[in-house]
């Protein structure tokens, strides 16, 4: 298995720019997730999804879209870019139990590094 | 307000030494806590998971534990080597939240 693969790994977007962050995970996991890694601030959820077609608001999703249209992938796309979106962005997936909830170990890709000028 | 503080914030400690690093949470109605270990620039690998009916987790020389009722979590490494040095990261899945709650981690640093 490849586990959890995120391209690309480095990204520098200019202001107001669009872009779309992929996901993919070849362990049949429904749940997804993403999440963004700033310095102090550990890390904070953006969307997730508990499985094809469905997909919700994190802690911090705006400016962030994302949509699920098969298990295996979860997209997330920076709508117009701001400066306040340079961070380290990893996405993750697990198993869900009941009612979709995540009750496995959480599997994380390597991140993509995103700068915005 | 449901929140993970790791302190301290690094570490230091001679090859050999077996070491705690520490977890605390701020609310006791947990799913599970897991720990996390992230090397320089790259992505996050899970150490342990413990769920929330558990006391504690072992994987080879690291030995997680768990108490609710005082908000703790410790991860124990015995016998510590260079390769252990890392940032540890808990995270936290508090019962009706959708999201883990991360501590922002101790960089350890094992001294040849």
């Amino acid at each position: 298995n490849a586990g959890v693969t995120q391209t690309p790994k480095f990204q520098v977007l200019k202001t107001g720019q669009s872009m779309t962050l992929q996901c993919a995970q070849d362990m049949n996991h429904e749940y997804m997730s993403w999440y963004r890694q700033d310095p102090g601030m550990g890390l904070r959820l953006i969307h997730y999804s508990v499985g094809a077609g469905i997909t919700d608001q994190g802690e911090v999703p705006n400016g962030y879209n994302v949509s699920r249209s098969t298990t295996e992938d979860f997209p997330l796309r920076l709508l117009s870019a701001a400066p306040s979106q340079t961070s380290v962005y990893f996405c993750a997936s697990s198993y869900s139990g009941l009612a979709g909830k995540p009750t496995d170990t959480q599997y994380f890709g390597p991140g993509t590094r995103l700068t915005v000028l | 307000k449901q929140e993970v503080t790791q302190i301290p914030a690094a570490l230091s400690v001679p090859e050999g030494e077996n070491l705690v690093l520490n977890c605390s949470f701020t609310d006791s109605a947990i799913y599970n806590l897991q720990w996390f270990r992230q090397d320089p620039g790259k992505g996050l690998t899970s150490l342990l998971l413990i769920q929330s009916s558990q006391r504690e987790q072992t994987s080879g020389r690291l030995n997680a534990s768990l108490d609710k009722s005082s908000g703790r979590s410790t991860l124990y490494i015995a016998a510590s080597q260079p390769g252990d040095s890392a940032t540890y990261l808990c995270a936290v899945k508090f019962l009706g939240n959708e999201k883990l709650t991360f501590g922002t981690g101790t960089r350890l640093t094992i001294i040849p």
